[in-house]
């Protein structure tokens, strides 16, 4: 199977653009969450789709947002992009099939997003 | 809630010493536990888990780690270390309270190897 797949890997905007980040699932997996990930911040969650439905949500403002489509590929949206918005935007994918705990979470290898 | 703390942010030890990476965990139900690795430029991959039975878990790259519930802790050793062992890696924790998944990650450790 392929693996979990993000595009692009990288991107250059300037302040006050919006920019949008698209991630594939590895096929059959419904469960599609993001990361920002930053040196001085760590690894933090965004939010988790399942199903087309936001399902879990981190601590991040109205700017970022997201959504699934029903073949589980999920795209992330930061509008009005700050300086502090440059990171690794991480994305991983889980089946969640029904019963099972403590499933791995498969991750593509980031989009690297630069603002200036 | 659950919440998982990684004691030390960078960790040196020299090519073919004892690597110790410390994680400790906090959650109102069991846990299941994951060790995940980064390298640079890469997303992170999954190195060992433990969900349920034996408390000591052997994972890739003859890493492994030991679910002690009495410590809240699920700490990350290799006997040796080789040179290709410098990456970051996270602990994470994961439960299934509210109907499905919820994983928190740590904040990560980075592991750098000594020549």
């Amino acid at each position: 199977k392929a693996g979990v797949t993000q595009t692009p890997r990288y991107l250059i905007k300037t302040r006050g653009q919006q920019v949008t980040l698209s991630c594939s699932p590895i096929s059959g997996h419904r469960s599609v969450s993001w990361y920002q990930q930053t040196p001085g911040q760590g690894l933090q969650f965004l939010f988790e789709y399942f199903s087309e439905t936001q399902r879990n949500k981190g601590n991040f403002p109205g700017r970022f947002s997201g959504r699934q489509f029903s073949n589980s590929r999920s795209e992330m949206n930061v509008s009005t992009l700050e300086l502090g918005d440059s990171a690794l935007y991480l994305c991983a994918s889980n089946p969640d099939y029904p019963g099972t705990v403590g499933e791995t979470q498969y991750f593509g290898p980031g989009t690297r997003l630069l603002v200036l | 809630a659950q919440s998982v703390t990684q004691l030390g942010s960078h960790v040196s030890v020299s090519e073919g010493a004892l690597v110790l990476l410390r994680c400790n965990y906090s959650s109102s139900v069991p846990p299941y536990l994951f060790w995940y690795v980064q390298y640079p430029n890469q997303g992170l991959q999954l190195l060992l888990k433990y969900t349920t039975g034996a408390t000591l878990v052997k994972g890739i790259n003859g890493f492994e780690a030991e679910f002690k519930k009495s410590e809240t802790s699920f700490h990350l050793t290799k006997p040796s270390a080789h040179m290709s062992d410098a990456a970051e890696y996270f602990c994470a924790v994961s439960d299934h309270s509210g109907g499905y998944q919820k994983v928190t990650f740590g904040t990560g450790t980075k592991l750098q190897v000594i020549p």
